[in-house]
């Protein structure tokens, strides 16, 4: 069974430009996440979805970041623009169900640094 | 508000000691308990899914247990080894917050053979 695929790995940006990044979850996976991990630090949540709808985003900048799981898929998450605060590791992961009692399956992660 | 805490923040050991890594989260309304290891520029790896009606977990060298009484969890290496140098971290996952979970910082483990 492949794992959650994510790309770049890399990416080096100037501040205010953007950038996008792209998870593929486990097939059959229902429930994706997004977490950004800062160097020394745990992740940290930013968007979940369920299928193609959004469950939380509390913690999500919204005046930059956006993030979209069109066909329930695939998801994309974008900054723009970039502060030099965004640099960091994007963690994407999956899960199979709804419940909160299933394992969770993180990606090699998106490293962004912004200079 | 869910908060996990890890200690020791770092730890060197020489190969071959047994030990122990520490969690503590200040709600026991939790669903489980994960604990990962994640290697220097890696993604999560799932070492231990502890369901909150269990106490306990093994696997090979690994053993943690799971205290929500008292919101602690412990991660204990049997025989440690070079290859278990990483970073582990321990995360729960809360009642009614659709499933993700809160992480501590992390204990980065360095074992020297």
């Amino acid at each position: 069974e492949a794992g959650v695929a994510q790309s770049p790995r890399y990416k080096i940006i100037e501040k205010r430009q953007s950038v996008a990044f792209w998870c593929n979850p486990i097939s059959g996976h229902a429930t994706l996440y997004w977490y950004q991990q800062i160097l020394g630090q745990g992740p940290k949540l930013l968007i979940q979805f369920q299928n193609n709808g959004v469950v939380d985003d509390s913690q999500l900048p919204k005046d930059r970041f956006s993030a979209e799981r069109l066909k329930g898929v695939d998801s994309t998450l974008k900054i723009q623009p970039a502060k030099l605060e965004d640099s960091a590791v994007y963690l994407c992961a999956s899960t199979r169900g709804r419940t909160n009692t299933g394992e969770l399956f993180f990606g090699e992660g998106s490293r962004l640094t912004v200079l | 508000k869910q908060e996990v805490t890890q200690i020791p923040a770092a730890l060197s050991v020489p190969e071959g000691e047994n030990l122990v890594l520490n969690c503590s989260f200040t709600d026991s309304a939790i669903y489980n308990l994960q604990w990962f290891r994640q290697d220097p520029g890696k993604g999560l790896t799932s070492l231990l899914l502890i369901q909150s009606s269990q106490r306990e977990q093994t696997s090979g060298r690994l053993n943690a247990s799971l205290d929500k009484s008292s919101g602690r969890s412990t991660l204990y290496i049997a025989a440690s080894q070079p290859g278990d140098s990483a970073t582990y971290l321990c995360a729960v996952s809360p009642y009614n917050q659709g499933g993700k979970l809160i992480f501590g910082q992390g204990t980065e483990l360095s074992v020297k053979p």
